[in-house]
């Protein structure tokens, strides 16, 4: 079945250190792929997505590039700040029988330090 | 973009009773979907809600337990059913997700405590 597999957290960095989230996924068929964010107290957000190969989902500094050969989508970001202090998801739509639910994989929490 | 209100908000339930969660949304959609994410993990789908006609469970998750209405576009209920303290987890509403690779969007989720 449909995966996605994430690295384990907490990421703890100081401010405006550089920031990669690994992210891949196993999927029949062709997905569209996502990161959503769980900022504390809130719900999920769309950070950014992706629907064919070599596509980059870019959004407040964030990057993720679909890389269908290596079945990743790693999040970048070059210099992060507390305020991205949050859950990060990786996830995967595959339509099947014409639904499009979401694969979430496990999440990473990501500590900025002042 | 949609806007999904979904409550309770939280609760706290006695073991062996039934709690039932509303997920409306600010325009008509096909398709709902609800999931669990349990204290520290990811999300998992329950199930999806679709108007007219049964909801749809993932492996693992059965009607008599987790029982869904979807009287019309815009409104679905999650009822848990007989619970345990198994069940304490964050419930969420999704919708979207279908049709031109949109995106899903989530309610601020039910955080449930089962005592």
């Amino acid at each position: 079945g449909d995966s996605v597999t994430q690295m384990e957290g907490p990421v703890t960095l100081s401010e405006e250190a550089f920031l990669t989230i690994n992210c891949t996924y196993t999927a029949t068929g062709y997905p569209s792929l996502f990161w959503y964010v769980q900022y504390p107290g809130e719900g999920l957000q769309l950070l950014l997505k992706a629907t064919k190969a070599d596509d980059k989902g870019s959004n407040k500094g964030f990057e993720a590039t679909y890389r269908k050969e290596t079945t990743s989508f790693h999040l970048e970001k070059g210099s992060v700040q507390v305020s991205d202090s949050a859950v990060y998801f990786c996830a995967l739509s595959v339509d099947r029988t014409g639904r499009r639910a979401l694969t979430f994989g496990s999440g990473t929490r990501l500590q900025v330090q002042p | 973009s949609a806007v999904i209100s979904q409550k309770p908000s939280r609760d706290i339930c006695q073991r062996g009773t039934s709690l039932t969660i509303q997920c409306q949304v600010d325009s008509q959609v096909t398709m709902m979907f609800w999931y669990r994410q349990q204290p520290g993990q990811s999300l998992t789908l329950i199930a999806t809600a679709n108007q007219g006609s049964e909801a749809t469970y993932e492996s693992g998750f059965v009607i008599d337990k987790f029982p869904i209405s979807r009287p019309n576009l815009t409104f679905s209920t999650l009822t848990v059913s007989n619970m345990s303290p198994e069940d304490s987890s964050i419930y969420l509403c999704s919708v979207g997700g279908a049709e031109m690779n949109t995106e899903a969007f989530f309610g601020q989720g039910t955080r449930l405590t089962v005592v």
